[in-house]
């Protein structure tokens, strides 16, 4: 079945630098790479996704590239502010729609 | 609200007992997942449905576990005779489901349930 490494577990990054978080997977039939945002105490929330016809995807500060050869993906933010300081997953789905999650990182942004 | 809701928010309960959780997806999502999460992990998928048609559950559903989704709208996950382990966040998702692109799942907030 699908494997899911999520790397670091734990990043700490200066308000307004650049935050990178990268994920890989096994499963070359794996299509759909969306990335959430959990607060503590609540439900994940999307904040971007790509599907496997293309290659980056970007909202504002917020951008997902991903390589299918070599089958990792990775979620990028630029120009860190407080409130990105949360847990970020990424996850895995197929033809199936089911995700299979990575562990998370926890963001830390220093003021 | 149009979201995901999920009852309660919290529930405490003792090793033993019964419990049930309600979610209601979003109204025209056909599509509605239940998760599991623990502290530190990302969710773990449980089961989902199609409308009313429960069409998969992981191995992680024991015999105590069951999901319904009688009407195609709302769902219940009871868990009868708790242990301490099913202690964790379930979390609850709905999708539009169907065609390619259609994919993304939007989650509830989640029942934390804690068994003494």
């Amino acid at each position: 079945g699908e494997n899911v490494e999520q790397h670091p577990s734990t990043l700490s990054v200066q308000e307004g630098d650049s935050a990178v978080i990268k994920c890989t997977y096994s499963d070359s039939a794996s299509n759909y790479f969306p990335w959430y945002k959990q607060e503590l105490g609540k439900g994940p929330q999307l904040i971007i996704d790509i599907r496997s016809n293309v290659g980056e995807k970007k909202d504002q500060r917020i951008a997902v590239t991903l390589n299918k050869t070599a089958k990792h993906f990775s979620l990028h933010i630029t120009e860190t502010q407080p409130e990105d300081s949360a847990v970020y997953f990424c996850a895995v789905g197929d033809s199936n729609y089911q995700l299979i999650w990575g562990a998370g990182t926890k963001l830390i942004i220093k003021p | 609200d149009t979201g995901v809701s999920q009852n309660p928010r919290h529930k405490i309960t003792k090793r033993g007992q019964n419990v049930t959780f309600r979610c209601d997806p979003i109204s025209e999502h056909n599509r509605l997942y239940w998760y599991r999460q623990t502290l530190g992990q990302g969710p773990e998928f449980l089961t989902y449905f199609q409308n009313e048609a429960q069409l998969e559950k992981s191995r992680l559903l024991s015999d105590r576990f069951s999901a319904e989704r009688p009407k195609g709208s709302f769902s219940t996950l009871e868990i009868q005779r708790t242990e301490q382990g099913d202690s964790a966040m379930y979390l609850c998702a709905s999708s539009l489901g169907g065609l390619a692109g259609e994919q993304t799942q939007y989650f509830g907030p989640g029942t934390r349930l804690l068994v003494l």
